[in-house]
């Protein structure tokens, strides 16, 4: 089964930048969705298609995919981006929905 | 204002079932797929099946095929997932996700709150 590998955790300081991976097996072949879960609540879509914005999601989220890698970007980092965050895609061989394993992303 | 309202989760015995409703509301119901996601206590997020808006196509994990069955009432704005010969492994939030469009194929939206089911003696 196709296997989406994220980093358990990231840390960052307000202000500055924050780079989530995505690592599977040529991803850069697929469309790679981005989820925040905050402690509690549901998750909220923040990037699909690789890059795309839903409407409401701050131009500090951005996101590229090419090769055996994904990344989310989350730039001039805020103690509310403060979260676990999932990548996500279709794997067309399985016909399955894969999650990433998740990172927790905190803002010192 | 899109609303997912997820029920019918609670404590069950290994090898029972249990059926969890998801009442969707504020989007035209039948346009679009819909999932059922869990998580286990502390753990990631884990797909469990998608069905597309008409109902005519359906997907599920490894994990819960063949004893798990998704279906939707278009006429009734619910999302369905049947559970049978569950195990202590299948205990987790489970939460009602719409997908973008008709397809199942594609990511989810919104999210509902979840239900949380316990398979324990």
């Amino acid at each position: 089964s196709y296997v989406l590998t994220q980093p358990p955790s990231v840390s960052v300081a307000p202000g500055q930048t924050a780079r989530i991976t995505c690592g599977g097996n040529n991803i850069g072949s697929k469309s790679v969705h981005w989820y925040q879960q905050k402690p509690g609540q549901a998750p909220v879509l923040v990037l699909y298609d690789d890059s795309d914005r839903p409407s409401g999601i701050p131009e500090r989220f951005s996101g590229s995919n090419s090769g055996n890698t994904a990344t989310l970007t989350i730039t001039r980092v805020e103690a509310g981006d403060e979260a676990d965050y999932y990548c996500q895609v279709w794997d067309i061989s399985s016909d399955h929905k894969v999650f990433g394993t998740g990172t927790k992303v905190t803002v010192l | 204002e899109v609303q997912l309202l997820g029920s019918g989760g609670g404590l069950v015995h290994p090898g029972g079932s249990l059926r969890l409703s998801c009442a969707a509301s504020g989007f035209t119901f039948s346009s679009y797929a819909m999932n059922w996601v869990r998580q286990a206590p502390g753990k990631g997020l884990e797909w469990v099946s998608a069905i597309s808006g008409s109902g005519d196509t359906i997907y599920y994990a490894d994990s819960v095929k063949g004893r798990f069955a998704i279906s939707r009432d278009n006429s009734k704005n619910t999302l369905y997932l049947q559970m049978n010969s569950l195990r202590a492994e299948d205990t987790a939030v489970y939460s009602c996700a719409k997908g973008y469009s008709t397809s199942p194929l594609v990511y989810f939206d919104y999210w509902g709150q979840g239900t949380l089911v316990t398979v324990s003696s």
